[in-house]
């Protein structure tokens, strides 16, 4: 089944523990990105990338890392979490690195900082 | 850059109702739009998308978006929705080259039976 999947997918931490979420595709796609989803304010995208080892930051990409070494993975590193980044995170791919095609989602990763 | 604003935060609607969802977007440059659902506890998937063409698109669900390029618009409508369409929709944007995207800040349909 074509699918982005995001692990974990619930996860409690405390501030300053470093953590990665990770993001895979299955579909051979190029583009990736990540999001952050906040009541009132919709989603707001953290970092893309166009294809292996290229990528860039969106909207708001501060306290966070991106790597991608390979296709299928697109790992999002917190290197040191504030409360202010507890988000509903979404990862997202599609085939080609032109707006004409459609993204698809993850099933989100549901992050606390206390 | 771009932006996206959707006037309303929720919106509350009869089963078998129509229903239109507003979305305005600000753009120095020519843009792709799109429409997306998120179901609770899901992640969001895409009703219909606006390239190029006729300014009357039609998606999944038997919902269509209208393309105003004057109004800088593009709402969402449906002429009779179902309890099943209870859901946070969200209009976004992006620039021809796709690279990145911005959304609206969502609008939370509730039919009600």
């Amino acid at each position: 089944e074509a699918q982005v999947t995001q692990n974990p997918r619930y996860l409690i931490t405390v501030t300053g523990k470093k953590l990665t979420v990770t993001c895979s595709q299955n579909m051979n796609h190029e583009y990736m990105s990540w999001y952050r989803q906040d009541p009132g304010l919709g989603l707001r995208q953290i970092y893309y990338s166009m294809n292996v080892e290229v990528t860039d930051k969106g909207d708001v990409p501060e306290g966070y890392k991106v790597s991608r070494k390979e296709k299928r993975n697109f790992p999002l590193i917190l290197e040191s979490p504030s409360p202010n980044q507890t988000s509903l995170y979404f990862c997202a791919s599609r085939p080609g690195t032109s707006g004409l095609y459609e993204q698809y989602f993850g099933p989100g990763t549901r992050l606390t900082v206390t | 850059a771009q932006s996206v604003t959707q006037l309303d935060s929720q919106v509350p609607v009869f089963e078998e109702a129509p229903v239109e969802l507003r979305c305005n977007y600000s753009s120095s440059v020519s843009v792709y739009l799109f429409w997306y659902v998120q179901y609770p506890n899901q992640g969001l998937q895409l009703l219909l998308k606006y390239l190029s063409g006729s300014t009357l698109v039609k998606g999944i669900n038997g919902f269509e978006a209208e393309f105003n390029k004057s109004q800088t618009s593009f709402h969402l409508r449906k002429p009779s929705v179902h309890i099943s369409d209870t859901a946070e929709y969200f209009c976004a944007v992006s620039d021809k080259a796709g690279n990145q995207f911005y959304f609206g800040t969502g609008t939370s349909l509730t039919v009600i039976p």
